[in-house]
């Protein structure tokens, strides 16, 4: 069975301090996807990132990175220089390749971990 | 650049009144799904659709009914409200490479 943990429930930081979001990932397929999604305050859903399980490069996007490591299942999310607006709960996320043929069961979410970033 | 639509944002049922909750999108994608998001469960997959005329039940698809007579549209009909569907209510699509976009989801009370 496919697994998702976050194991930081809430993290708080100061602005402009770097922070780093744990995902810890369970499957026995050998290929599947990895997701960041954000939900700030507001409430929507927002996709942040897709990763290939064969592309294990890290990633950065402006202030935000991706430390993807197969060997120890994790895929963990960096913000650098956190701000205020980095405030909101970010979810994790595992689907393996045959989601066209098991959509539905096969789409795995974390408990999510809720950044507060104070002025 | 609509994306992922969804209607109402909020909603207020009594107990055994039904309702629709609709979902549009215009990206062409086949996949649709609605999930319901509550405290401390994270998200549930309720419904799911992998093409127009085909849908499935997903974790918790009980009280719940959906169709998909359009690559478009994917409502969500709940039967006879009861209070434990109260929740926000989520609808995704997704392309090929499996990333949900989100439409910004929908409260529903039931009193």
């Amino acid at each position: 069975a496919q697994k998702v943990t976050q194991a930081q429930t809430e993290i708080s930081v100061v602005e402009k301090e770097d922070v780093t979001l744990d995902c810890v990932y369970e499957t026995r397929d050998t290929t599947y996807y990895l997701f960041w999604y954000k939900q700030p305050p507001s409430g929507e859903l927002v996709f942040l990132i897709r990763r290939n399980s064969f592309d294990e490069q890290n990633e950065i996007s402006g202030r935000y990175s991706w430390n993807f490591q197969k060997s120890t299942s994790s895929f963990n999310f960096t913000i650098t220089a956190s701000q205020v607006v980095d405030s909101a709960v970010y979810f994790c996320a595992l689907s393996d390749t045959s989601f066209r043929d098991n959509y539905g069961q096969n789409f795995v979410f974390g408990p999510g971990t809720r950044l507060s970033v104070l002025p | 650049n609509a994306g992922v639509t969804q209607t109402p944002k909020f909603q207020v049922l009594k107990t055994g009144q039904s309702m629709t909750l609709q979902c549009a999108q215009d990206m062409n994608h086949e996949y649709m799904s609605w999930y319901r998001q509550d405290p401390g469960m994270g998200l549930r997959l309720i419904h799911y659709s992998v093409g127009a005329g085909i849908t499935d039940q997903g974790e918790v698809p009980n009280g719940y009914n959906v169709s998909r007579s359009t690559t478009e549209d994917f409502p969500l009909r709940l039967l006879s409200a009861a209070p434990s569907q109260t929740s926000v209510y989520f609808c995704a699509s997704s392309p090929d490479t499996g990333e949900l976009f989100f439409g910004e989801g929908s409260r529903l009370t039931v009193l």
